[in-house]
């Protein structure tokens, strides 16, 4: 099946500071989907992108199918977006599989 | 607030416990799914459920038994479980299971003794 590789493992930055977020996958998808879980375990969709870009607020997400990557921005970084960032992608009638996530710390 | 609601939130059992998780989505969806989420693991798919059907078990062994009685409605029940078996069980739907995206509730983290 699909791997799902996320970089980096954890991330510790002051708050204000830029961010970005990798997902390597390793085969044509069909649906990938960026998620943040919160320290109390909630998870919240951010993004479902397959491909292009794609902007919310101080998120924005792009993914270059074709070189099989995804990466999650993050601007002027909050303490409240401290949490896991996980990247998902499913291939063909495959499950969706889960990358490792990255652990981001946003230091007052 | 996702429209997904998890109870218990949280959960200890001994190993000779019998106990049921509960899981409700108030979004009108059809697909609904087990995870689970160990430290240090991504989560794994443990079950899918498709308009009531069971259409994905992930190899999971059989002291965990979900039932699916409406597409509102999904339960895990647990019995003679194993301390590796403690982590946060999250439940999700979708509009259906090729949907593009899942709607997670809070989890419940449950710790075998």
């Amino acid at each position: 099946g699909i791997q799902v590789e996320q970089s980096p493992p954890d991330l510790i930055l002051q708050e204000g500071a830029n961010s970005t977020l990798r997902c390597n996958f390793s085969d044509s998808v069909n649906n990938l989907q960026w998620f943040h879980q919160n320290p109390w375990g909630q998870l919240i969709n951010l993004f479902y992108i397959p491909s292009g870009t794609k902007q919310n607020g101080r998120l924005s997400a792009t993914t270059v199918a074709t070189e099989r990557y995804s990466l999650l921005y993050i601007s002027s970084s909050q303490t409240t977006d401290s949490g896991v960032y996980f990247c998902a992608a499913r291939g063909g009638a495959q499950k969706l599989v889960f990358g490792q996530g990255t652990r981001l710390t946003i230091n007052p | 607030e996702t429209g997904v609601t998890q109870t218990p939130r949280h959960l200890v059992m001994g190993m000779t416990n019998k106990k049921s998780l509960k899981c409700e989505q108030h979004l009108g969806h059809n697909a609904m799914y087990w995870y689970k989420q160990s430290a240090k693991k991504p989560l794994e798919l443990m079950f899918v459920y498709n308009f009531k059907e069971q259409t994905e078990n992930n190899s999971v062994p059989s002291r965990f038994s979900p039932e699916c009685p409406n597409s509102s409605h999904l339960f895990l029940h647990l019995h003679t479980l194993q301390p590796e078996d403690s982590a946060l069980y999250l439940c999700a739907s979708s509009q259906d299971s090729r949907a593009e995206t899942q709607y997670f509730g809070p989890g419940t983290r449950l710790l075998v003794l």
